[in-house]
C-alpha cells in the first residue's frame, strides 16, 4: 500500500514567491496533519484536519500560511509570500482517530527560500 | 517551559552498549506517550508506545513515571543501525477537545563500531 505522498520533495524559491506543498494521505485515514521541522524548533504542528475540516490551526505562523483539504485524498499548504525564515522541512502525516498516536508521515518537502 | 523536553545529545556509544534517554513533559493531564525514531533526512516513524506499567520490545524498554512527569527509553546491546534521532512524543488534548501530538526536539544517538 502507498504511504503518505508529498510533492515536491525539494523546493527552492526566492523570497516573495508563492509556494504550494501537496499531500495525499493514506487511503481511509480521516485525519491529516501538517508539521514544520527546523533544527532550532524541532517538529511543530501547523494545522490538522479531521474529515477534511480544519480542527486546530493555532500552529499556523501567520496569515502568509494557509491550508486546504478539498477532499479526503488531497491537501495543500500554501505560503504567500514566502520568506527566508520559512526554510524548513514540511511533513504531512495522516492517521485514524482516535488512534492519533499512530501517525504516518510522508517523506517531507525540503523548502529553501533565498 | 517547553511541553516536551529532551537532551539533544548526541550520545556517542560503542556497539553493544546500553544507553538510556529521558524526556520530561509539562502537562500533567497528558494520557499517552510514545517514542518515534527519525533517521537522518527521513520522516519520523513510531518506535513504540509507553505504558504506565512499562513495556519492552526486544532490545528496547520504555517506562513512564507520571509522578515525576518523565519518560525513558532504554536500548540494550546497541547496533549500528540504532543510530538515529529519538523523539519523545506526548499526546495532549487541545482546547478544541481533539487530541494532538507534541514532539520533543529529539535526542541524537550515534553508535560506533
Amino acid at each position: 500500500d502507498a504511504g503518505v505522498i508529498q510533492s515536491p520533495r525539494h523546493e527552492v524559491t526566492e523570497m516573495g514567491q508563492e509556494v504550494t506543498l501537496r499531500c495525499k494521505p493514506i487511503s481511509g485515514h480521516n485525519s491529516l496533519f501538517w508539521y514544520r521541522q527546523t533544527m532550532m524548533r524541532g517538529l511543530e504542528l501547523l494545522i490538522y484536519f479531521n474529515n477534511n475540516v480544519p480542527i486546530d490551526d493555532s500552529g499556523m505562523p501567520e496569515d502568509r500560511f494557509s491550508a486546504k483539504m478539498p477532499n479526503a485524498s488531497f491537501s495543500t499548504l500554501k505560503i504567500q509570500p514566502s520568506e527566508p525564515r520559512d526554510s524548513a522541512v514540511y511533513f504531512c502525516a495522516s492517521s485514524l482517530l482516535p488512534e492519533v498516536h499512530e501517525q504516518y508521515f510522508g517523506p517531507g518537502t525540503r523548502l529553501t527560500v533565498t | 517551559r517547553k511541553e516536551v523536553e529532551q537532551d539533544p545529545g548526541p550520545f556517542n556509544v560503542p556497539e553493544g552498549a546500553t544507553v538510556a534517554f529521558n524526556c520530561t513533559y509539562s502537562n500533567s493531564a497528558s494520557q499517552s506517550f510514545f517514542w518515534y525514531r527519525q533517521d537522518c533526512r527521513k520522516e519520523p516513524k513510531l518506535l513504540m508506545s509507553v505504558y504506565s506499567s512499562g513495556n519492552e520490545d526486544g532490545r528496547f524498554t520504555a517506562q513512564l513515571n507520571r509522578a515525576s512527569q518523565y519518560i525513558s527509553l532504554l536500548i540494550r546491546d546497541s547496533k549500528l543501525s540504532d543510530s538515529a534521532t529519538y523523539l519523545c512524543v506526548v499526546n495532549i488534548f487541545s482546547n478544541t477537545g481533539f487530541q494532538k501530538l507534541v514532539f520533543g526536539t529529539g535526542t541524537r544517538l550515534l553508535v560506533s563500531p
